[in-house]
């Protein structure tokens, strides 16, 4: 098993749409991440767990919802997105207050 | 917040020849890592440097980190297609706390 898997790799959701993104780690770790990869942007941090507690919420509009229901585990839900939130969105992990990150493989979401 | 620029933003080269990319900031890092992202994957840690002045070495790849850990940069030697990719610095407290530069984006032509 890979180290940390994202389901699905591909998303087209319409605007109306609820959907949510998988994200989960063999790696033993107890931090986990959602990132936002823009074009032409730097990564963007959107939210970070540690122990399954929220500990960062970088200003993320509330139409993302994060879940964390254990530590191997991460969702992202997604509901009456936009067209600019349109992005390959990233899950990565790392021991707690650990220097290192490990990504998943992302979810390319297109918004239409 | 710590600010993180790579340069350059964009190289095409040729198979065989030599580069050098840069990680720069006004900030003191206490680490930087080094990540490779290909296209529609996610990016996979090359690298962490800690001391100043250290360098390290992973095959064709050499890493060095400033005296002041304030800047660090990535010379490849003989590039291949397969170095093709987003190189990404990265430094921060920890993970959770990181700031990723913008990337330089590596296209080596066979």
């Amino acid at each position: 098993e890979t180290g940390v898997t994202q389901t699905p790799r591909h998303l087209v959701m319409g605007m109306t749409n609820k959907k949510s993104l998988k994200c989960e780690q063999h790696l033993g770790h107890n931090a986990m991440y959602w990132y936002k990869q823009s074009a032409k942007k730097p990564l963007e941090l959107m939210f970070v767990y540690n122990f399954k507690e929220q500990t960062e919420n970088n200003s993320v509009p509330s139409r993302f919802s994060p879940e964390c229901p254990n530590s191997s585990h991460l969702f992202l839900h997604l509901h009456t997105l936009q067209p600019e939130d349109s992005a390959l969105y990233l899950c990565a992990s790392s021991q707690r207050q650990g220097i290192e990150a490990f990504f998943g493989q992302g979810t390319r979401l297109t918004v239409v | 917040t710590q600010l993180l620029e790579q340069s350059p933003q964009f190289l095409s080269i040729q198979e065989g020849e030599n580069l050098t990319v840069y990680c720069n900031s006004s900030s003191v890092f206490s680490s930087l890592q080094w990540y490779r992202q290909e296209p529609g994957e996610g990016p996979v840690l090359l690298v962490t440097v800690v001391t100043g002045g250290e360098v390290k070495k992973l095959k064709r790849l050499t890493f060095q980190f400033g005296d002041a850990r304030k800047d660090s940069s990535l010379h490849i030697t003989a590039a291949q297609p397969g170095d093709t990719g987003l190189y990404l610095c990265a430094g921060g407290e920890y993970a959770g706390k990181s700031t990723f530069g913008d990337g330089t984006t590596l296209t080596v032509k066979p």
